[in-house]
């Protein structure tokens, strides 16, 4: 199994700029995250799923959106991008709730 | 909200010295634990997790003990190593039933010298 793959690893975007960070899981699991991480910082949720169809916003989603059309995949889509959204961006997935998340490899963003 | 609070956020111990990180949390709702290592550059890993029904949980050199009355758990490392030197970090959620929103503090970077 892969576990949890996203892309890319790398991008740099111009303000205004719109990009999708993709994430795909192949460990069959229900829940999938994305995360945020500043430097010197912890991890802050922006999204999150708990199955196919279904979304909910986590502790930071201004500026982003998400979609879940299929257990596998968890895309994030960031429409005007913004200085403010230079981070390096993880996406996790667990079986269900309360159980170990597995975590991407991360996509380090940087916009100029 | 969840909020979680983690100290020290720099630790340098002497190789083969025990190393130990404190975090506090303030849902009393809260109760599930997880702490994650991350090495530099690399994607967060799970090392240890604990439950609000136990008061402690061993594995091998690293132990975490939870005080749900005082609301805190800590991060126990014996006999460190030059391996355990990364950053760790805590966390607090609700667990099976909901989403398990993980609230993470903000790190621990810890060097272990030689």
């Amino acid at each position: 199994n892969a576990g949890v793959t996203q892309t890319p690893k790398f991008r740099i975007l111009k303000i205004g700029q719109s990009m999708t960070l993709q994430c795909t899981q192949d460990m069959n699991h229900n829940y999938m995250y994305w995360y945020r991480q500043d430097p010197g910082m912890g991890l802050k949720l922006i999204y999150y799923s708990v199955g196919a169809g279904i979304t909910d916003k986590g502790e930071v989603p201004n500026g982003y959106n998400v979609s879940r059309s299929t257990t596998e995949d968890f895309p994030l889509r960031l429409e005007l991008a913004a200085p403010s959204q230079t981070s390096v961006y993880f996406c996790a997935s667990s079986y269900q709730g309360g159980l170990e998340q597995f975590f991407g490899p991360g996509t380090r963003l940087t916009v100029l | 909200g969840e909020n979680v609070e983690q100290h020290p956020s720099t630790l340098s111990v002497q190789e083969g010295d025990s190393a130990v990180i404190k975090c506090t949390y303030s849902d009393s709702a809260s109760n599930y634990f997880p702490w994650y290592k991350q090495e530099l550059g690399k994607r967060p890993q799970l090392i240890i997790d604990i439950r609000s029904n136990v008061g402690e949980k061993k594995d091998q050199r690293i132990a975490v003990t939870l005080n749900k009355t005082a609301k805190h758990f800590s991060l126990h490392i014996t006999e460190t190593q030059p391996e355990d030197s990364a950053v760790y970090f805590c966390a607090a959620s609700l667990s099976a039933g909901t989403a398990s929103k993980l609230t993470f503090g903000t790190g621990t970077r810890l060097q272990v010298t030689l």
